[in-house]
């Protein structure tokens, strides 16, 4: 089952916060995200394992709850740079690889 | 370094024709992933090597798919007898092991079956 994310798509002004979600049916081992720009391959940001953990960059943080096989990506302050379609990807106990739906950013200048 | 690679770049094809699409991944990654993805959706995954063997081969769509990777490096993936809805976007990630880490993309086959 493919994990869904909320929103589907989004659009903010340089300097907006967001908050993207991914929510898996199945129990998750670890989940990644990416971001992916128009006519480019996806480009990982972080990944979470199992655990409760949070990470983060800069400006750009994930948690991962296990029990509620969810996690969020925060983007905070968002920059033009943030623009494009942002996956959760997914491993649930085998090494098959599930991709989320996709949120598609759009930040304004 | 150089990061993963996959030619060709583009390749069109005629219904039912054979077409083989080829990654090289970044030396010394042990894992490898082959995806396909359509407009608007995200990676669909194909197949997952660890080293020379498909350790999961659950996402092929059909028997017409077929991909190899023989000496553990390089990895070819084979589709025969193509059809329309095989037009996709195919793309190789390589990790240094296995799914606990970042997956590296190539920049993608786009294969058009007209």
């Amino acid at each position: 089952q493919q994990p869904v994310q909320s929103p589907q798509a989004v659009i903010l002004r340089e300097g907006e916060d967001a908050v993207i979600n991914c929510s898996s049916s199945k129990a998750l081992y670890s989940v990644h995200w990416y971001r992916q720009k128009h006519g480019e391959a996806p480009v990982f940001l972080m990944i979470l394992l199992k655990g409760g953990e949070q990470k983060g960059h800069e400006k750009i943080s994930a948690s991962f709850n296990e029990k509620k096989q969810q996690s969020s990506l925060y983007l905070t302050a968002s920059q033009l740079s943030y623009s494009g379609t942002y996956f959760c990807g997914t491993v649930s106990g085998t090494y098959k690889y599930i991709f989320g739906t996709g949120t598609r950013l759009k930040v304004l200048a | 370094g150089a990061g993963v690679s996959q030619t060709p770049s583009n390749k069109v094809t005629e219904k039912g024709k054979y077409v083989e699409l080829r990654c090289d991944p970044i030396s010394g990654h042990t894992a490898l992933y082959w995806y396909r993805q359509s407009l608007g959706q995200g990676p669909e995954f194909l197949i997952y090597f660890q080293g020379t063997g498909a350790a999961d081969d659950s996402g092929l769509p059909n028997d017409r798919f077929f991909a190899v990777r023989p000496e553990g490096s390089v990895s070819t993936l084979k589709i025969q007898r193509t059809e329309r809805g095989d037009s996709a976007v195919y793309l190789c990630a390589s990790s240094l092991q296995a799914s606990g880490n970042e997956q590296f993309f190539g920049p993608g086959t786009r294969l058009t079956v007209l």
